[in-house]
């Protein structure tokens, strides 16, 4: 089952203007929720978190919204640039499992693939 | 630089050969994650250390599949008597108490022929 699902394959925008990339989750023990960037043959970057206290962070270009009640959350980058272009992945944790215990470990979406052309 | 390095970068390998993998967490990280990728998909989780003790492991871990931490710092995964299905990039990521966020390494890219 996927737990964490990012429907859109792709996405492309021009410079300059906002890119919005969207993430749905199912699993609601789930409270921690991050967004990856990743170029080809490298290993995931983290970008930007939010805990499921709050409804938005926010840190220069980049800002994520988390809606809870929807088990939705997004990731806005405006202004968009060329050097954004990567896939970009949506990341899930619980921050306690059902043992009562902290390990962790992100449940992943598909991932987004984002062009930014000049 | 400081952040997590993994070795080899590629392993190219014969269907029935056994492969072991490195990664070098950060230093002060003392939650080593390992995760495999395949095409088209997002990482999935693999096995989860806490300082030396191996605290979980997914389902997708099967017994050809061992993995270490023996002193709480670096770690390793070993693939015994290796399948096609194997070849993946796997990755490696670590975090430190209080924080959630895992810095992840550039991964092993394995393709077993």
């Amino acid at each position: 089952d996927q737990q964490v699902k990012q429907n859109s394959p792709s996405l492309s925008v021009q410079e300059g203007r906002i890119s919005i990339l969207n993430c749905d989750y199912t699993n609601s023990m789930f409270d921690y929720f991050l967004w990856y960037k990743k170029y080809p043959a490298e290993g995931p970057t983290f970008l930007i978190s939010i805990s499921s206290i709050k409804d938005k962070n926010e840190d220069g270009r980049f800002t994520v919204f988390l809606n809870k009640s929807a088990k939705h959350l997004s990731l806005h980058i405006v202004p968009s640039q060329p050097g954004d272009s990567a896939v970009y992945f949506c990341a899930a944790s619980a921050v306690l499992n059902a043992g009562g215990t902290s390990y962790g470990k992100l449940t992943f979406g598909q991932g987004t693939i984002l062009t930014v052309h000049p | 630089d400081t952040g997590v390095s993994q070795d080899p970068r590629h392993k190219i390998t014969k269907r029935g050969q056994n492969v072991t993998f490195r990664c070098d967490p950060i230093s002060e990280h003392n939650r080593l994650y390992w995760y495999r990728q395949t095409l088209g998909q997002g990482p999935e989780f693999l096995t989860y250390f806490q300082n030396e003790a191996q605290l979980e492991k997914s389902r997708l871990l099967s017994d050809r599949f061992s993995a270490e931490r023996p002193k709480g710092s670096f770690s390793t995964l070993e693939i015994q008597r290796t399948e096609q299905g194997d070849s993946a990039m796997y990755l490696c990521a670590s975090r430190r108490d209080g924080f959630f966020e895992q810095y992840f390494g550039p991964g092993t890219r394995l393709t077993v022929t």
